[in-house]
């Protein structure tokens, strides 16, 4: 089945250090991959996604995300972590025409 | 602007309660999704309207009641729930239905808590 991964439930970071937060794919044909973030009590915010062309996908609040064929992956990625980045993470695909199928989703904590 | 705004924000309701949620978008946009999720999980798909016709039931049980009035404005209707249903609801709209590339926009959801 096609699918994606977040292998890690929780992520813990110093505020000011690089963060990184995993998704792998499972996907045939082209992968349609986006990265969303929800704050508490709040809907889903849409990040960054990859459809085709640059590996590199620059996407809102400084964060972006690297496309690796080869390892199947899709990790989102910020140079510099802040606090206000503490929040649930989803990465998800887009299976053809059909709606998007979201990984379990990674909490990430800065901090301070 | 890529906003998608829905109504109430929080809801609180009987067993025996008739409810609404509300979701509107003027994005142009022709599709529109209903999700529910609950805490610490991904959202679970549950009902698209392609061009304000029904295209998908994530076999939903009937007491949940979608309804698409017009391109702009989605509703769930509610009516005799369970406590188990209490979760965030979450509307969602993106440009094209079947649009492999298509980014889903995601509103602020409404809180539901069935007692």
């Amino acid at each position: 089945a096609q699918s994606v991964a977040q292998p890690e439930d929780q992520v813990n970071v110093a505020e000011g250090n690089p963060l990184t937060v995993k998704c792998t794919y499972s996907v045939s044909g082209n992968p349609y991959l986006f990265w969303y973030v929800q704050y508490p009590n709040r809907g889903l915010q849409f990040l960054l996604k990859y459809i085709t062309g640059d590996n590199l996908v620059k996407g809102s609040y400084g964060f972006e995300a690297e496309f690796n064929k080869s390892q199947t992956s899709f990790h989102l990625k910020k140079p510099s972590a802040l606090v206000s980045d503490s929040a649930l993470y989803f990465c998800a695909h887009k299976p053809g025409n059909t709606p998007l199928v979201f990984g379990k989703g990674t909490r990430l904590s800065v901090i301070a | 602007d890529t906003e998608v705004t829905q109504t109430p924000k929080h809801l609180v309701m009987g067993m025996t309660n008739k409810k609404s949620l509300k979701c509107e978008q003027h994005m142009g946009h022709r599709a529109m999704y209903w999700y529910k999720q609950k805490a610490k999980k991904p959202p679970e798909l549950m009902f698209v309207y392609s061009y304000e016709k029904l295209s998908i039931n994530e076999s939903v049980p009937s007491r949940f009641s979608p309804e698409c009035p017009n391109s702009s404005l989605l509703n769930l209707h509610l009516h005799a729930l369970q406590p188990e249903d209490s979760a965030l609801y979450l509307c969602a709209s993106s440009q094209l239905p079947a649009g492999g590339t298509d980014t889903q926009y995601f509103g602020p959801g409404t809180r539901l808590t069935v007692l």
